[in-house]
């Protein structure tokens, strides 16, 4: 079955560095989205992303972090400097076609992102 | 503004048995997408179960059933004859509404239930 492959599984980082959280989305869906959920938190939205542009982001999503998919197959999400309360588990999710009712969003495993 | 509610943070249940969590949502979009989600301890987010706002049955996936009452705004999970393995968080969800041009698909979570099957 396919699925939605994320790495790395845990990345540490320091305060004020840059991370690049990865993604290889289900090979034939379009839509894709990054989440995220603080420790013991519900999952929030961050971004979804379709035709290699933004088409929404929340209040998280500011100036630290952007979205790319370089290369036709994996989806990004940068943070330029971290700080500590960007420590969470990052989640990665796409879908074929968002006019579709039923229309599931399947996650990857997620990468769990801590900040010294 | 959408918005989900699981008001239970906890629930036990014997092994064997069945247990109902609770969703209730709040939209004012005639069409709409509920969800669950299963996060076992290790942190995937795993679905489990899909219902539409305009489905005529209540779905049903396996061991899982989704008691949908839509006049009240409310899309309980059922999970039937628990068993160990169904131990961690359930999610309840819901997409936007698909009935405008901006609509991306996005997910809204609830705060989720955390399922403690006991042998």
């Amino acid at each position: 079955e396919p699925e939605v492959t994320q790495t790395p599984s845990h990345q540490v980082t320091q305060m004020g560095q840059e991370v690049i959280l990865r993604c290889v989305p289900i090979s034939n869906h379009l839509y894709f989205y990054w989440y995220r959920q603080i420790l013991g938190q519900k999952v929030e939205f961050l971004v979804s992303f379709y035709n290699n542009e933004i088409s929404e982001k929340s209040e998280i999503f500011d100036d630290q972090f952007s979205v790319e998919r370089p290369d036709g197959s994996n989806f990004t999400l940068k943070i330029r400097s971290t700080k500590l309360e960007d420590s969470a588990m990052y989640f990665c999710a796409s879908i074929r076609d968002r006019v579709l009712t039923k229309n599931i969003q399947y996650f990857g495993a997620g990468t769990r992102l801590s900040v010294l | 503004a959408q918005k989900i509610t699981q008001t239970q943070p906890g629930m036990f249940v014997q092994e064997k048995e069945a247990v109902t969590l609770d969703c209730t949502y709040d939209t004012s979009d005639p069409s709409y997408g509920l969800f669950w989600y299963k996060q076992p301890s290790s942190g995937e987010m795993i679905f489990l179960i899909y219902q539409g706002s305009y489905d005529q049955q209540n779905a049903t996936e396996g061991r899982y059933s989704l008691n949908f009452q839509k006049a009240r705004k409310s899309a309980n999970l059922v999970i039937s004859a628990s068993q160990l393995g169904d131990s961690a968080m359930y999610f309840c969800a819901m997409r936007e509404a698909l009935n405008y041009g901006g609509a991306t698909n996005k997910l809204i979570f609830g705060t989720g239930t955390l399922l403690a099957v006991q042998p």
